[in-house]
């Protein structure tokens, strides 16, 4: 069974501060996603990712994926408080297959 | 263009009860994603749908639950009877089948289901 393991599962900041979050498994993934859930909405894609050691920039967060594609980290530098939510990150496997690998999510709190 | 259409937005119920969750996914998409979210389990698929047709429904818990797609903008979950533990956000996606978009997911605003 395939697992991504997400970590810190929580994390409360003071505005200004950077962080980063990792996503790791044992398994190999297609591409993996980014998504930020706010609290009483769905999630939503903040970014996927393709290629081994691939790093993409959205604004001040930075996503890069492992170069043997088990792994990736999402690293927010100068947080503010509008960047509080549930980062989940999801991994799809090879071939046509439409199902995502989740991770439980890491929650974080910006404080101003 | 609206997003994707969920509805009742909360639902409360007591056990036994046959409860009916609703999704009208986004206008041309062909995948449909329904999924449960819990803090001990975190958001678990409980089935798709490609073109109206069930492919993947592994992720329903047990008979009490079925999913229906009579047509391309309506799907249904079902849960009969429902239990306390059937508790959580149920989530609606869609997806579309080609473009640079293809493997995001869009969702809804689910329905947070309790069952007393």
């Amino acid at each position: 069974t395939q697992l991504l393991e997400q970590s810190p599962q929580f994390l409360s900041i003071q505005e200004g501060e950077n962080l980063t979050v990792y996503c790791n498994s044992s398994s190999v993934f297609s591409s993996l996603q980014w998504y930020r859930q706010e609290p009483g909405e769905g999630p939503v894609l903040l970014v996927t990712v393709v290629t081994g050691g691939e790093v993409k920039k959205l604004k001040r967060l930075t996503f890069q994926f492992g170069d043997a594609r088990k792994d990736s980290s999402l690293h927010i530098t100068a947080a503010q408080p509008g960047d509080t939510g549930l980062y989940l990150c999801a991994g799809k496997g090879a071939g046509n297959n439409r199902k995502l690998i989740w991770g439980l999510g890491t929650s974080l709190a910006v404080n101003p | 263009d609206a997003g994707v259409i969920q509805s009742p937005r909360h639902e409360v119920t007591e056990m036994g009860q046959e409860v009916t969750l609703r999704c009208k996914p986004i206008s041309g998409h062909d995948y449909l994603f329904w999924y449960r979210q819990t803090m001990m389990r975190g958001l678990e698929l409980l089935i798709y749908f490609n073109n109206n047709v069930p492919i993947d429904d592994s992720g329903m818990p047990e008979d009490r639950f079925s999913a229906k797609m009579p047509n391309a903008s309506f799907s249904t979950l079902k849960i009969q009877p429902s239990e306390p533990r059937d508790s959580a956000v149920y989530f609606c996606a869609s997806s579309p089948s080609g473009g640079r978009d293809t493997d995001t997911q869009y969702f809804g605003p689910g329905t947070r289901l309790t069952v007393l």
